[in-house]
C-alpha cells in the first residue's frame, strides 16, 4: 500500500455506460493528478490539481470529466467512453512546495475495459 | 523540462550491479533529476532524485556527472523482483515551472535474469 489508493482496481464498462474512478491519498500531499497509460505506451499526464483546484487539462475529451471536493481525494467521471480508451488509469500525488516536487505517490491504477 | 534519453532495454544477472544510464544535455541549473521505476501494470514508484551531488539511499545511488548532463542509476545488488521500467525525468524545482508535471519518457525495460 503506498498511501494512494485507487477504487476499483478493475472496471469493465460499455460505450453507454457512467462509471467514476475513485482515487484517495492520507498522504497530506496538497497536489493531485490522473495519469492514462495505454498498451505499451508512456504515461500520460491527463489533469492536474494543486490545492483543490485544476491547474491543467491536457487536451482531454470530454467524456473524462475530473473532480476533487478535497485535498484528499479524486474522481474522474467517465461517460460515452470509446474502446480506444481502455489503458490503465494511475493516480498520484505529490507535496508541492517552493522548492520542488519531491517524491510523488501514484496509486496501483484502475485496469478500465470499455466494450 | 530537459528531455532525457535512455537505452530502451537492459538485461542484468541476480545479484551483480545494475547500472542505467540517463542522458540530459539541455539540463539546466534548476532541474532536478528523478528517477521512478515502475513494475508491469502497478503504478511508478520513486527511487531516488538529485540536482547536482551524488546521492544514496536504501534502494540506489545516483550519479550525477559535474556537467550534469548525464546520470547513472546504480542498483547494488539486482533482485529478480527489480525488474522493471525504469525512467529518468528531468523536472525543475517550484510551483511555477509548468505546474507540478512529471512527464515520463519510454524508460529502460530492465530485466534481471536468475
Amino acid at each position: 500500500e503506498t498511501g494512494v489508493t485507487q477504487t476499483p482496481r478493475h472496471l469493465v464498462m460499455g460505450m453507454t455506460n457512467k462509471k467514476s474512478l475513485k482515487c484517495e491519498q492520507h498522504l497530506g500531499h496538497n497536489a493531485m493528478y490522473w495519469y492514462k497509460q495505454s498498451a505499451k505506451k508512456p504515461l500520460e499526464l491527463m489533469f492536474v490539481y494543486n490545492f483543490k483546484e485544476q491547474t491543467e487539462n491536457n487536451s482531454v475529451p470530454s467524456r473524462f470529466s475530473p473532480e476533487c471536493p478535497n485535498s484528499s481525494h479524486l474522481f474522474l467521471h467517465l461517460h460515452t467512453l470509446q474502446p480506444e480508451d481502455s489503458a490503465l488509469y494511475l493516480c498520484a500525488s505529490s507535496q508541492a512546495d517552493s522548492t520542488g516536487v519531491y517524491g510523488y505517490t501514484f496509486g496501483s491504477g484502475t485496469r478500465l475495459t470499455v466494450v | 523540462d530537459a528531455k532525457t534519453t535512455q537505452p530502451p532495454s537492459m538485461d542484468c544477472a541476480e545479484g551483480r550491479a545494475a547500472n542505467l544510464p540517463c542522458n540530459h544535455s539541455t539540463i539546466s541549473g534548476n532541474e532536478y533529476v528523478y528517477w521512478y521505476r515502475q513494475i508491469h501494470s502497478q503504478g511508478p514508484q520513486y527511487i531516488i532524485h538529485g540536482l547536482k551531488n551524488n546521492e544514496t539511499n536504501e534502494m540506489a545511488s545516483l550519479i550525477i556527472t559535474e556537467d550534469r548532463k548525464s546520470s547513472t542509476l546504480i542498483l547494488p545488488h539486482a533482485t529478480l523482483r527489480d525488474t522493471a521500467v525504469y525512467y529518468c525525468i528531468v523536472r525543475a524545482g517550484g510551483l511555477k515551472t509548468s505546474g507540478s508535471r512529471l512527464t515520463f519518457g519510454e524508460g529502460t525495460q530492465l530485466t534481471v535474469n536468475p
